[in-house]
């Protein structure tokens, strides 16, 4: 498998920046994924990396940099829905067909 | 919008029985995924399938078998359920070049 960290817990207030950070080791690097998951309910699709820099959709960016084996999830303007845990995933080039590997996720809670 | 449904959203059962789960995909996606999600360990692969009658193991496949005799539909087996298989249990499809994965709603089966 491969070795996907990413911090357990994070608390923010509304209105607020968060970042949630994701660091990975892996042989053959082939995208980055994150995805939101509330209480009970499935994974969602937030957003995929393959190569550096930053990815901006609306409230959520997602930043990597394959050479540090770090990726990062920006959310901006806080609301009480973006409670949740936020799961990292990488795709390994070696892997059979695109499987993915998750990191364990990290709870944000956010404060009014 | 891809949909991806599993047969139940809460199930229990007794020791030793025997297990199905039913996950169908409605968008002709090669790769399918069971995953099980337990607290503090992320999400686990159980299985997964890139195409019709075709098996990958994945992470845990120890009590678990799969059938995929049509593309759309992946079953997941407990052959003969244990306590230790109370969890949350995830269907996931993809296409076959490693796109996001789309995850179905979630079972959680306990085992008593």
């Amino acid at each position: 498998g491969q070795n996907i960290d990413q911090p357990t817990e994070m608390t923010a207030t509304e209105g607020a920046i968060v970042q949630i950070n994701c660091t990975y080791q892996t042989s053959g690097f082939n995208g980055l994924f994150w995805y939101q998951q509330h209480a009970g309910e499935a994974p969602t699709f937030l957003s995929y990396n393959v190569l550096d820099g930053l990815e901006e959709k609306g409230r959520f960016s997602s930043f990597l940099s394959r050479s540090k084996g770090y990726s990062y999830l920006l959310l901006k303007e806080l609301q009480m829905k973006d409670s949740a845990s936020y799961l990292c995933a990488v795709r390994d080039r070696g892997s059979t067909l695109g499987r993915l590997y998750f990191g364990r996720g990290t709870q944000l809670t956010v404060w009014p | 919008d891809v949909k991806v449904t599993q047969s139940s959203r809460y199930l229990v059962k007794r020791t030793g029985e025997k297990v199905f789960l039913e996950c169908v995909q409605d968008m002709d996606h090669e790769n399918m995924f069971w995953y099980r999600q337990d607290p503090g360990l992320g999400l686990r692969l159980i299985y997964f399938s890139y195409d019709v009658k075709m098996k990958e193991k994945g992470d845990i496949p120890e009590g678990y078998s799969v059938s995929r005799e049509k593309k759309e539909r992946f079953s997941l087996i407990l052959e003969s359920a244990s306590t230790n298989q109370t969890s949350m249990y995830l269907c996931a499809s993809s296409l076959v070049t490693g796109s996001e994965a789309f995850f179905g709603q979630g079972t959680r089966l306990t085992v008593v």
